[in-house]
Protein backbone atom coordinates (compact mmCIF):
# COMPACT_ATOMS: atom_id res chain seq x y z
CA UNK A 1 0.00 0.00 0.00
CA UNK A 2 1.39 3.63 -0.97
CA UNK A 3 1.89 5.96 1.77
CA UNK A 4 4.15 8.09 3.73
CA UNK A 5 6.37 6.20 6.61
CA UNK A 6 8.06 9.13 9.43
CA UNK A 7 10.75 7.30 11.77
CA UNK A 8 11.06 7.21 14.49
CA UNK A 9 7.46 7.51 16.84
CA UNK A 10 9.03 8.63 19.59
CA UNK A 11 12.49 10.40 19.94
CA UNK A 12 14.65 12.01 23.15
CA UNK A 13 17.07 14.32 22.32
CA UNK A 14 19.74 15.95 25.00
CA UNK A 15 20.44 19.73 25.27
CA UNK A 16 22.55 20.50 22.16
CA UNK A 17 22.16 17.65 20.17
CA UNK A 18 20.99 17.56 16.48
CA UNK A 19 18.64 15.21 15.98
CA UNK A 20 16.94 13.87 12.11
CA UNK A 21 13.35 13.00 11.86
CA UNK A 22 13.02 10.69 8.51
CA UNK A 23 9.67 11.09 6.37
CA UNK A 24 9.62 8.45 2.76
CA UNK A 25 6.80 8.59 0.81
CA UNK A 26 6.17 5.83 -2.10
CA UNK A 27 3.08 7.94 -3.49
CA UNK A 28 4.80 9.51 -6.15
CA UNK A 29 4.33 12.34 -4.89
CA UNK A 30 5.88 15.82 -6.37
CA UNK A 31 6.09 17.77 -3.12
CA UNK A 32 6.93 17.67 0.54
CA UNK A 33 5.97 19.42 3.70
CA UNK A 34 7.12 19.21 7.73
CA UNK A 35 5.06 20.90 10.13
CA UNK A 36 4.89 21.60 13.65
CA UNK A 37 1.81 20.19 16.44
CA UNK A 38 2.24 22.28 19.86
CA UNK A 39 -0.25 20.72 22.29
CA UNK A 40 -3.68 22.13 21.43
CA UNK A 41 -2.70 23.89 18.31
CA UNK A 42 -3.12 23.76 14.68
CA UNK A 43 0.06 22.90 12.31
CA UNK A 44 2.43 25.86 11.25
CA UNK A 45 4.91 25.21 8.22
CA UNK A 46 8.31 24.54 8.78
CA UNK A 47 10.01 23.99 5.44
CA UNK A 48 8.43 22.08 1.93
CA UNK A 49 9.75 20.89 -1.16
CA UNK A 50 7.92 21.48 -4.51
CA UNK A 51 10.49 19.67 -6.30
CA UNK A 52 13.75 17.16 -6.04
CA UNK A 53 16.22 19.69 -5.03
CA UNK A 54 14.85 22.77 -3.78
CA UNK A 55 12.99 23.10 -0.89
CA UNK A 56 11.26 26.66 0.02
CA UNK A 57 11.05 28.08 4.45
CA UNK A 58 7.98 27.90 6.07
CA UNK A 59 6.89 30.06 8.70
CA UNK A 60 9.41 28.74 11.47
CA UNK A 61 12.20 27.32 9.53
CA UNK A 62 14.82 28.62 12.39
CA UNK A 63 16.84 25.77 13.92
CA UNK A 64 15.54 23.22 11.56
CA UNK A 65 17.21 22.03 8.23
CA UNK A 66 15.97 19.93 5.29
CA UNK A 67 17.46 18.52 1.99
CA UNK A 68 15.50 16.65 -0.77
CA UNK A 69 17.75 14.62 -2.60
CA UNK A 70 15.53 12.30 -3.63
CA UNK A 71 11.84 12.31 -4.80
CA UNK A 72 10.64 9.55 -2.16
CA UNK A 73 12.71 11.57 1.26
CA UNK A 74 12.19 14.50 2.96
CA UNK A 75 14.61 14.50 6.29
CA UNK A 76 14.05 17.07 8.65
CA UNK A 77 17.22 17.97 10.88
CA UNK A 78 16.17 19.53 14.32
CA UNK A 79 19.33 21.52 15.15
CA UNK A 80 20.64 22.75 18.32
CA UNK A 81 19.81 26.21 17.39
CA UNK A 82 16.12 25.26 18.00
CA UNK A 83 15.50 26.21 21.29
CA UNK A 84 12.30 24.65 22.36
CA UNK A 85 11.94 21.81 19.61
CA UNK A 86 9.81 19.31 22.20
CA UNK A 87 6.65 18.90 19.57
CA UNK A 88 4.88 16.75 17.09
CA UNK A 89 6.12 16.62 13.80
CA UNK A 90 4.26 15.65 10.45
CA UNK A 91 5.53 15.62 7.28
CA UNK A 92 2.80 15.40 4.34
CA UNK A 93 3.26 15.38 0.79
CA UNK A 94 0.68 15.91 -1.97
CA UNK A 95 0.65 15.59 -6.02
CA UNK A 96 0.96 18.79 -7.98
CA UNK A 97 -1.70 18.23 -10.60
CA UNK A 98 -4.94 19.90 -10.04
CA UNK A 99 -8.18 18.00 -8.72
CA UNK A 100 -9.86 17.91 -5.51
CA UNK A 101 -6.72 15.92 -3.62
CA UNK A 102 -6.10 16.20 -0.17
CA UNK A 103 -2.45 16.43 1.64
CA UNK A 104 -1.10 12.55 2.82
CA UNK A 105 0.37 12.92 5.98
CA UNK A 106 2.56 10.49 8.06
CA UNK A 107 1.73 9.16 11.54
CA UNK A 108 3.95 11.80 13.26
CA UNK A 109 7.31 11.69 15.45
CA UNK A 110 7.17 12.77 18.74
CA UNK A 111 10.10 14.60 20.36
CA UNK A 112 10.73 15.00 23.31
CA UNK A 113 13.97 17.12 24.69
CA UNK A 114 15.38 15.24 28.18
CA UNK B 1 0.88 32.12 10.29
CA UNK B 2 -2.99 30.97 11.31
CA UNK B 3 -4.69 31.69 8.30
CA UNK B 4 -8.04 29.63 9.49
CA UNK B 5 -9.94 29.98 12.77
CA UNK B 6 -11.84 27.48 13.59
CA UNK B 7 -15.14 27.42 16.17
CA UNK B 8 -16.19 26.37 18.37
CA UNK B 9 -12.61 25.35 19.93
CA UNK B 10 -14.43 21.94 21.49
CA UNK B 11 -17.85 20.85 21.11
CA UNK B 12 -19.61 17.97 23.01
CA UNK B 13 -22.41 16.00 21.46
CA UNK B 14 -24.64 13.09 21.64
CA UNK B 15 -23.97 10.20 19.48
CA UNK B 16 -27.18 11.02 16.55
CA UNK B 17 -26.77 14.49 16.68
CA UNK B 18 -25.66 17.09 13.52
CA UNK B 19 -21.90 18.62 14.29
CA UNK B 20 -21.30 22.35 12.80
CA UNK B 21 -17.93 23.74 12.82
CA UNK B 22 -17.29 26.82 11.54
CA UNK B 23 -13.57 28.37 9.89
CA UNK B 24 -13.10 31.95 9.05
CA UNK B 25 -9.72 33.11 6.97
CA UNK B 26 -8.54 36.07 6.17
CA UNK B 27 -6.36 36.19 2.67
CA UNK B 28 -8.22 35.08 -0.63
CA UNK B 29 -7.97 31.75 -1.20
CA UNK B 30 -7.94 28.44 -4.59
CA UNK B 31 -9.75 26.24 -1.81
CA UNK B 32 -10.62 25.45 1.41
CA UNK B 33 -9.67 21.40 2.57
CA UNK B 34 -10.95 19.74 6.07
CA UNK B 35 -8.81 17.30 7.80
CA UNK B 36 -9.56 14.84 10.78
CA UNK B 37 -6.71 14.16 13.36
CA UNK B 38 -7.38 11.49 16.12
CA UNK B 39 -5.27 12.24 19.08
CA UNK B 40 -2.00 11.37 18.27
CA UNK B 41 -2.02 10.61 14.79
CA UNK B 42 -1.61 12.01 11.63
CA UNK B 43 -4.26 13.95 9.65
CA UNK B 44 -6.68 12.87 7.39
CA UNK B 45 -8.32 14.72 4.28
CA UNK B 46 -12.04 14.69 4.48
CA UNK B 47 -13.34 16.90 2.04
CA UNK B 48 -11.86 20.12 -0.16
CA UNK B 49 -14.02 22.92 -1.73
CA UNK B 50 -12.99 25.34 -4.23
CA UNK B 51 -13.25 28.69 -4.43
CA UNK B 52 -16.17 29.20 -6.80
CA UNK B 53 -17.86 26.21 -5.57
CA UNK B 54 -20.69 27.34 -2.44
CA UNK B 55 -21.29 23.50 -1.27
CA UNK B 56 -20.16 20.48 -1.18
CA UNK B 57 -21.22 16.56 0.41
CA UNK B 58 -19.32 13.70 0.90
CA UNK B 59 -21.06 10.85 2.47
CA UNK B 60 -22.34 12.39 6.33
CA UNK B 61 -20.11 15.43 5.63
CA UNK B 62 -21.58 18.99 4.19
CA UNK B 63 -19.18 21.67 3.44
CA UNK B 64 -20.26 25.13 2.42
CA UNK B 65 -18.14 28.37 1.57
CA UNK B 66 -19.21 32.02 1.80
CA UNK B 67 -16.08 33.85 0.13
CA UNK B 68 -17.22 36.91 0.49
CA UNK B 69 -17.79 36.72 4.52
CA UNK B 70 -14.38 34.22 4.08
CA UNK B 71 -15.61 31.64 6.03
CA UNK B 72 -16.37 28.10 5.92
CA UNK B 73 -18.58 25.56 7.46
CA UNK B 74 -18.18 21.30 8.23
CA UNK B 75 -21.68 19.56 9.21
CA UNK B 76 -21.25 15.74 9.99
CA UNK B 77 -24.88 14.55 10.38
CA UNK B 78 -26.01 12.01 12.54
CA UNK B 79 -22.81 11.75 14.57
CA UNK B 80 -20.89 8.57 15.65
CA UNK B 81 -18.58 8.25 18.93
CA UNK B 82 -16.47 7.21 15.89
CA UNK B 83 -16.01 10.84 14.80
CA UNK B 84 -14.50 11.72 17.81
CA UNK B 85 -11.34 13.85 16.95
CA UNK B 86 -9.83 17.03 15.87
CA UNK B 87 -10.83 18.83 13.50
CA UNK B 88 -8.83 21.31 10.97
CA UNK B 89 -9.62 23.79 8.33
CA UNK B 90 -6.72 24.59 6.04
CA UNK B 91 -6.59 26.80 3.37
CA UNK B 92 -4.76 27.02 0.24
CA UNK B 93 -4.11 30.97 -0.60
CA UNK B 94 -4.13 32.50 -3.76
CA UNK B 95 -0.69 33.42 -4.43
CA UNK B 96 1.00 30.46 -2.78
CA UNK B 97 -0.63 27.12 -4.79
CA UNK B 98 0.07 23.33 -2.28
CA UNK B 99 0.90 25.97 0.97
CA UNK B 100 -1.73 24.80 3.43
CA UNK B 101 -2.26 26.64 6.21
CA UNK B 102 -3.73 25.54 9.36
CA UNK B 103 -6.54 27.16 11.81
CA UNK B 104 -6.41 25.61 14.96
CA UNK B 105 -8.87 22.92 15.17
CA UNK B 106 -11.95 22.21 16.57
CA UNK B 107 -12.20 19.37 18.93
CA UNK B 108 -15.22 16.86 18.66
CA UNK B 109 -16.35 15.01 21.44
CA UNK B 110 -19.55 12.68 20.33
CA UNK B 111 -20.73 10.37 23.78
CA UNK B 112 -22.59 7.58 23.22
Amino acid sequence: DGGITQSPKYLFRKEGQNVTLSCEQNLNHDAMYWYRQDPGQGLRLIYYSQIVNDFQKGDIAEGYSVSREKKESFPLTVTSAQKNPTAFYLCASIRRQEGDYGYTFGSGTRLTVV
Amino acid sequence: SQQGEEDPQALSIQEGENATMNCSYKTSINNLQWYRQNSGRGLVHLILIRSNEREKHSGRLRVTLDTSKKSSSLLITASRAADTASYFCATDAGLLRNKLVFGAGTILRVKS
